[in-house]
């Protein structure tokens, strides 16, 4: 399977615990997107990488969330002190090259849901 | 808040007809994408149109791109309710796509 993979699927966690998500993009493409979904609405963008350095993050992210991509090929989504709110779909995507955004291809998405 | 607006927020067809979805943005872009996502899953792209396109065809789909209003719509035709699903646009600027909140499609069969 050459596509985007995102594990664990689903999440269920008790507020105020620490989560992280896994992203493996597809082997080759150098750049790496983390998008928040809720229930009704589209994807939110949280953060992009280039390879390992991370290039944007959303001023809409909090100081709870991290990600890092350490050597260019994962990356991993941290959520600190986990909080009713941050319970959405998490996805990853992944396109090659640089410069602007062509064709993402996403991942099944991480379903978090903070009791 | 989103870049891109989608209209109408959902649409309920018939198996056969066409549908069209429209998107709107504010900003200037480099390109303009679709994507399509079936219920608690991935988005798949669907089609690229970029700043200095004007009309697009893959298959059944055929896109529209009006840079002067800010605007894109796609068109569905002959649908089949296997295309019953949320359709989003998202438009490419500064390095990243920015996704609209997205048209549902219901096509009954």
């Amino acid at each position: 399977d050459t596509g985007v993979s995102q594990d664990p699927r689903h999440k269920i966690t008790k507020r105020g615990q620490n989560v992280t998500f896994r992203c493996d993009p597809i082997s080759e493409h150098n750049r790496l997107y983390w998008y928040r979904q809720t229930l009704g609405q589209g994807p939110e963008f949280l953060t992009y990488f280039q390879n390992e350095a991370q290039l944007e993050k959303s001023r809409l992210l909090s100081d709870r969330f991290s990600a890092e991509r350490p050597k260019g090929s994962f990356s991993t989504l941290e959520i600190q002190r986990t909080e009713q709110g941050d319970s959405a779909m998490y996805l990853c995507a992944s396109s090659p090259g640089s410069g602007e955004p062509g064709e993402l291809f996403f991942g099944e998405g991480s379903r978090l849901t903070v009791l | 808040s989103q870049q891109g607006e989608e209209d109408p927020q959902a649409l309920s067809i018939q198996e056969g007809e066409n549908a069209t979805m429209n998107c709107s943005y504010k900003t200037s872009i480099n390109n303009l994408q679709w994507y399509r996502q079936n219920s608690g899953r991935g988005l798949v792209h669907l089609i690229l149109i970029r700043s200095n396109e004007r009309e697009k065809h893959s298959g059944r789909l055929r896109v529209t791109l009006d840079t002067s209003k800010k605007s894109s719509s796609l068109l569905i035709t002959a649908s089949r309710a296997a295309d019953t699903a949320s359709y989003f646009c998202a438009t490419a600027n500064a390095g990243k796509s920015t996704f609209g909140d997205g048209t549902t499609l219901t096509v009954k069969p």
